[in-house]
């Protein structure tokens, strides 16, 4: 049971272009939407979050745009450059404070 | 993933084997939690422990064992009834207090069954 659908499952983009990730969820009780970003045989960091008070959160390139009543949310990476070149992960934020995650998309910028 | 302590950062089983893999870290935060990643699978939630000497099963517990004899430290080991060990183990830590969702991670062990 998959809690957190993302898309696409990799995606490639040219320097300058836009990068769109889109993830749904199913569970309403969901409080808190973060995107972790992951470099090869690193361990994630947080990117950028928000929570389903507000439709839109920015953060320099970075951007969550979120539907509450459509259970979507996506980011979006302006500007992308290859230093971007990562997997992305959504997550939802649950029941005591656990994390479910989405199965990431693997990002490539090409120069 | 400073802070956070992950060793080793590669280790492999033999049949039959039960592996401990170490997690160590100086940020003082209360919680602490284990992560398996497959490719393309995601993060999929081992244990966790939001206090000292007790902890909870997450979505995949069995065949791994956990303790939290100390804030710092959170090890989990892999026992032979998890017949597909193979993966990326993640151990990340969270603060408890304020706003406390962020989830701090540590560089990996990559486990592998020889």
């Amino acid at each position: 049971q998959q809690q957190v659908k993302q898309s696409p499952q990799s995606l490639i983009v040219q320097k300058g272009g836009i990068s769109i990730i889109n993830c749904a969820y199913e569970n309403t009780a969901f409080d808190y939407f973060p995107w972790y970003q992951q470099f090869p045989g690193k361990g994630p960091a947080l990117l950028i979050a928000i929570r389903p008070d507000v439709s839109e959160k920015k953060e320099g390139r970075f951007t969550i745009s979120f539907n509450k009543s459509a259970k979507q949310f996506s980011l979006h990476i302006m500007d992308s450059q290859p230093g971007d070149s990562a997997t992305y992960f959504c997550a939802a934020r649950g029941s005591n404070y656990k994390l479910t995650f989405g199965k990431g998309t693997l990002l490539t910028v090409n120069p | 993933d400073g802070g956070i302590t992950q060793s080793p950062k590669y280790l492999f089983r033999k049949e039959g084997q039960n592996v401990t893999l170490s997690c160590e870290q100086n940020l003082n935060h209360d919680a602490m939690y284990w992560y398996r990643q497959d490719p393309g699978q995601g993060l999929r939630l081992i244990y966790y422990s939001q206090i000292v000497n007790d902890f909870q099963k997450g979505d995949i517990a069995e065949g791994y064992s956990v303790s939290r004899e100390k804030k710092e430290s959170f090890p989990l080991t892999v026992t032979s009834a998890q017949k597909n060990p193979t993966a990326f183990y993640l151990c990340a830590t969270q603060y408890r207090g304020g706003v406390g969702e962020k989830l701090f991670f540590g560089s990996g062990t990559q486990l592998s069954v020889l």
